[in-house]
C-alpha cells in the first residue's frame, strides 16, 4: 500500500528565515506530486504540481518554491518567510499515467512569526 | 479556468438525520468530482468521488449525484453520527496527469449534535 509522510508537523519560523518542507511518498513509482496550502478558513489552493524529477509547475506567483530531487521525494522552500506564508501545507500524490485520484499528506502547520 | 462554489459554508444536523452539501462548477471541461473530509489539524481524506459519465454513486451511508447540465455535484450523508463531524470539501479537474489540477471549495463544516 501507499504512504505519504510530511515533516515536520509543527514549525514556527520568525519572518525573514529560511524554510523546508519535506514530503516523500512510500509504495509507488514515478508519481504526481503536489503542494497545497490551506490558509485559516479556507479552501485549499494549489502552489506546485510535479509530474517528474526535476519538473515543477508554479501555480501562483510567491514567495515559494519547490523541488523534486528524488522521484519519492518532494520539497518546499523559501529563502526569506513572509508573514503571509503562515498556513497548513499539505503534500499530495496521485498515480502516474492520467490518475484522477489524489491523496493527501498529513500536513505541516506553518506559523510565521 | 474552472470555479467551484460550496454551500453551506456550515451545516449543523442531529444525529441520524441526513446532511447534503451542494457544489457548483463553472468549466463544462471538468469530469471528475471528488469529495474529501477533513477532520482538525489532519490532511484530507477522499471520502467519495464521480466521474461525468456517471450519475450517482453509492458508498454505505454516503453517495454523491452529478447534474452535467446544470453545473453542480452533491454529497449526501445518510444516518449521520458525530464522528462525521469534519470539514467537507468538493473538488473538481478535467482528467488525470497535469490536467488533473484539483480546484477546491472553500469546505463545509458539517456537526452532528448526538
Amino acid at each position: 500500500s501507499q504512504t505519504i509522510h510530511q515533516w515536520p508537523a509543527t514549525l514556527v519560523q520568525p519572518v525573514g528565515s529560511p524554510l523546508s518542507l519535506e514530503c516523500t511518498v512510500e509504495g509507488t513509482s514515478n508519481p504526481n506530486l503536489y503542494w497545497y496550502r490551506q490558509a485559516a478558513g479556507r479552501g485549499l489552493q494549489l502552489l506546485f504540481y510535479s509530474v517528474g524529477i526535476g519538473q515543477i509547475s508554479s501555480e501562483v506567483p510567491q514567495n515559494l518554491s519547490a523541488s523534486r530531487p528524488q522521484d519519492r521525494q518532494f520539497i518546499l522552500s523559501s529563502k526569506k518567510l513572509l508573514l503571509s506564508d503562515s498556513g497548513f501545507y499539505l503534500c499530495a500524490w496521485s498515480r502516474w499515467g492520467g490518475s484522477y485520484e489524489q491523496y493527501f499528506g498529513p500536513g505541516t502547520r506553518l506559523t510565521v512569526t | 479556468g474552472e470555479n467551484v462554489e460550496q454551500h453551506p459554508s456550515t451545516l449543523s444536523v442531529q444525529e441520524g438525520d441526513s446532511a447534503v452539501i451542494k457544489c457548483t462548477y463553472s468549466d463544462s471541461a471538468s469530469n471528475y468530482f471528488p469529495w474529501y473530509k477533513q477532520e482538525l489539524g489532519k490532511g484530507p481524506q477522499l471520502i467519495i468521488d464521480i466521474r461525468s459519465n456517471v450519475g450517482e454513486k453509492k458508498d454505505q451511508r454516503i453517495a454523491v449525484t452529478l447534474n452535467k447540465t446544470a453545473k453542480h455535484f452533491s454529497l449526501h450523508i445518510t444516518e449521520t453520527q458525530p464522528e462525521d463531524s469534519a470539514v467537507y470539501f468538493c473538488a473538481a479537474s478535467m482528467g488525470g496527469g497535469s490536467q488533473g489540477n484539483l480546484i477546491f471549495g472553500k469546505g463545509t463544516k458539517l456537526s452532528v449534535k448526538p
